[in-house]
């Protein structure tokens, strides 16, 4: 599996945008970039995935390095419900991890009022 | 997005006593899905793959005889924990397989006393 490394928490205020790093320079060339977030005492939430190109969605933005060797999710305009752990998982459904998902111990994102 | 729920959302249970949680993939069928288990303070642990008609494949150090899984249809996987014991408490959630990606169950606070 490829290793990632995220910061272990960051902060923002609302309303503000937020950009949240993650180095995967492991990652093989058929690996997706997943991020998910999990709020307290909830399941994981999907929140975005994507393979080379910049991908946005109605929650989010993610941003892939040209090498994919990096990856940043960006929240545009950060609001208190976004506070949450965040995990970025390089993952391929149907490779040969079967399709597993591992995380790691992701980014504390703290939204200050 | 997809929708997966899980049945209970939390349990007390007595030392010794078996108890059931239902996955259910709610608007779409999953072949695959997967049983997770989160401690206090830690990040989601693979516990095991739940495959529909198959025996499902464990991770290792997950006892099989004690973590019961049965997936007898597309949208409902079970698992089963036996003879439950006050170090089995803990967060248990699952998550089904999409084309792409994988969906969250909310999770299961599981207490044994």
């Amino acid at each position: 599996d490829a290793k990632t490394t995220q910061p272990n928490s960051m902060e923002s205020n609302e309303e503000e945008p937020v950009h949240l790093p993650c180095n995967h320079s492991t990652i093989s060339g058929t690996d997706y970039i997943h991020w998910y977030r999990q709020l307290p005492s909830q399941g994981p939430e999907y929140v975005i995935h994507g393979l080379t190109s910049n991908v946005n969605n109605r929650m989010a933005s993610l941003a892939i390095a040209e090498d994919r060797k990096s990856s940043t999710l960006i929240l545009h305009r950060a609001t208190l419900r976004d506070a949450a752990v965040y995990y970025c998982i390089p993952y391929n459904a149907g490779g040969t991890s079967y399709g597993k998902l591992t995380f790691g111990q992701g980014t504390i994102l703290t939204v200050h009022p | 997005g997809a929708v997966v729920s899980q049945h209970p959302s939390w349990v007390i249970c007595k030392s010794g006593t078996s108890v059931k949680i239902e996955c259910r993939s709610l608007d779409f069928q999953a072949t695959t899905m997967f049983w997770y288990r989160q401690f206090p303070k830690q990040s989601l642990m693979l516990m095991a793959t739940s495959n529909e008609g198959s025996k499902a494949t464990y991770e290792q150090g997950v006892e099989k005889d004690k973590f019961l899984i049965n997936h007898a249809s597309l949208t409902l996987s079970t698992l089963t924990v036996t003879s439950a014991h006050p170090e089995d408490s803990s967060f248990y959630i699952c998550s089904a397989r999409d084309v792409s990606t994988q969906y969250f169950g909310p999770g299961t606070r599981l207490t044994v006393l």
